[in-house]
């Protein structure tokens, strides 16, 4: 069955600062991976999608199939940025997204 | 403005007192999901649908029924609550059934 994996349940870093979110899946066929994102009283939304290699607010992801990954980066940390973050596996078929536990991002002044 | 919306935000119930949560879109999408998120364990898909009068189990379906009589609502309903139904739950919605989703605001319930 397929899974997600977020190690982290609390990054806090300063700002400016680089920031990793870790994302570890496990699907034996070929995965869609998502990032959503919660800000603090606002309902879940899309930040990013793999398939779109797309840069959102200053965040990047890349999948990497060898490592099962699909870790979330962005160079310099904005207060902004603090939030829950969601990795979310796509598999296809029940319209089903499989996420992780969620990393909440602080970023400290 | 395109939008999922759920009813009531928040709701607090006694055992076995049947109730119902309201989602409606206004995206015209075809695809919807009841999702709930408990602590550790992130969002669990419960029901979905892939157009009216389709919709099938999820992760975690057991206590719960939905009904997709419109496209633009998907309710859920609790027959009969249990105190293991605590939790907050997410509607979402999407064009095509894949991994792009539109979530609402939630809703949080307790269940005495």
């Amino acid at each position: 069955a397929q899974r997600v994996t977020q190690p982290e349940k609390l990054l806090s870093v300063f700002k400016g600062a680089p920031v990793e979110l870790k994302c570890n899946y496990s699907y034996s066929g070929s995965p869609e991976l998502f990032w959503y994102v919660q800000y603090s009283r606002q309902r879940l939304q899309l930040l990013l999608r793999h398939i779109s290699r797309e840069s959102i607010k200053g965040f990047t992801a890349d999948l990497n199939k060898g490592e099962t990954s699909f870790h979330l980066k962005k160079p310099f940390a904005q207060e902004e940025d603090s939030a829950m973050y969601y990795c979310a596996l796509f598999t296809g078929g029940g319209n089903k997204l499989t996420f992780g536990t969620g990393t909440q991002l602080k970023v400290e002044l | 403005e395109a939008q999922v919306t759920q009813n009531p935000r928040y709701l607090i119930t006694v055992t076995g007192k049947k109730l119902t949560v309201t989602c409606s879109q206004n995206m015209n999408h075809e695809y919807m999901s009841w999702y709930r998120q408990d602590p550790g364990l992130g969002l669990r898909q419960i029901y979905y649908s892939m157009n009216v009068e389709v919709t099938d189990k999820g992760d975690v379906p057991e206590g719960y029924k939905v009904s997709r009589k419109e496209k633009r609502n998907f309710p859920l309903i609790l027959e009969s609550p249990s105190p293991n139904q605590t939790s907050l739950y997410f509607c979402a919605s999407s064009l095509q059934g894949r991994g792009t989703q539109y979530f609402g605001p939630g809703t949080r319930l307790l269940v005495l």
